[in-house]
């Protein structure tokens, strides 16, 4: 099983939608949670952190559910510039090591 | 500016030959990592460091070599012993202590 899993997607969506992706982890010791966005061919960006009191940052909310073991993303109102890939990234307790998530494509259609 | 500088953007190497894919970071970050991400999928950990003339072993360092002299650099290797070495390389940093992770822009590696 591997450490982190997220569906591919594709996910496609009109402008204004609202849209959510889980990311699932194996470890329940895993301690930090964060979310990347990565455009093609792009390095990743730290979209968000996502804490256990959950984070919102504009249009975008983050939460984190350590009974099931995964983190979700919702974007609320989505515009065409949201189109990338959003990555999610777990690591251990006390150590900088992360494990990446495959990534979901949103489509953001017009 | 602050930031993560890789170079060069693209490479092309011929089998058989190392390259040496260089990383730079003027964050006064102590944590360093070299990732590899292919198509399709996520970002698999080479080699990190979490302090200058420290280093540990990622999940696929086989072929792979680093090293750590200075705070700000953190250069990748890429031997010939790496069967597979065709992909997208990014150099990470992060802050002791905390551990957001920023990206430099990727250096895309091509074995003619």
């Amino acid at each position: 099983r591997k450490e982190v899993e997220q569906d591919p997607g594709p996910f496609n969506v009109p402008e204004g939608a609202t849209v959510a992706f889980n990311c699932t982890y194996s470890n329940s010791a895993s301690q930090s949670f964060f979310w990347y966005r990565q455009d093609c061919r792009k390095e990743p960006k730290l979209l968000m952190s996502v804490y256990s009191s959950g984070n919102e940052d504009g249009r975008f909310t983050a939460q984190l559910n350590r009974a099931s073991q995964y983190i979700s993303l919702l974007i609320r109102d989505s515009k065409l510039s949201d189109s990338a890939t959003y990555l999610c990234a777990v690591n251990m307790a006390n150590f900088n090591k992360f494990y990446f998530g495959s990534g979901t494509k949103l489509n953001v259609k017009p | 500016d602050g930031g993560i500088t890789q170079s060069p953007k693209y490479l092309f190497r011929k089998e058989g030959q190392n390259v040496t894919l260089s990383c730079e970071q003027n964050l006064n970050h102590d944590a360093m990592y070299w990732y590899r991400q292919d198509p399709g999928q996520g970002l698999r950990l080479i080699y990190y460091s979490q302090i200058v003339n420290d280093f540990q072993k990622g999940d696929i360092a086989e072929g792979y070599s680093v090293s750590r002299e200075k705070k700000e650099s953190f250069p990748l290797t890429v031997t010939s012993a790496q069967k597979n070495p065709t992909a997208f390389y990014l150099c990470a940093s992060s802050l002791a202590g905390r551990e957001e992770q920023f990206f430099g822009p990727g250096t895309r590696l091509t074995v003619l």
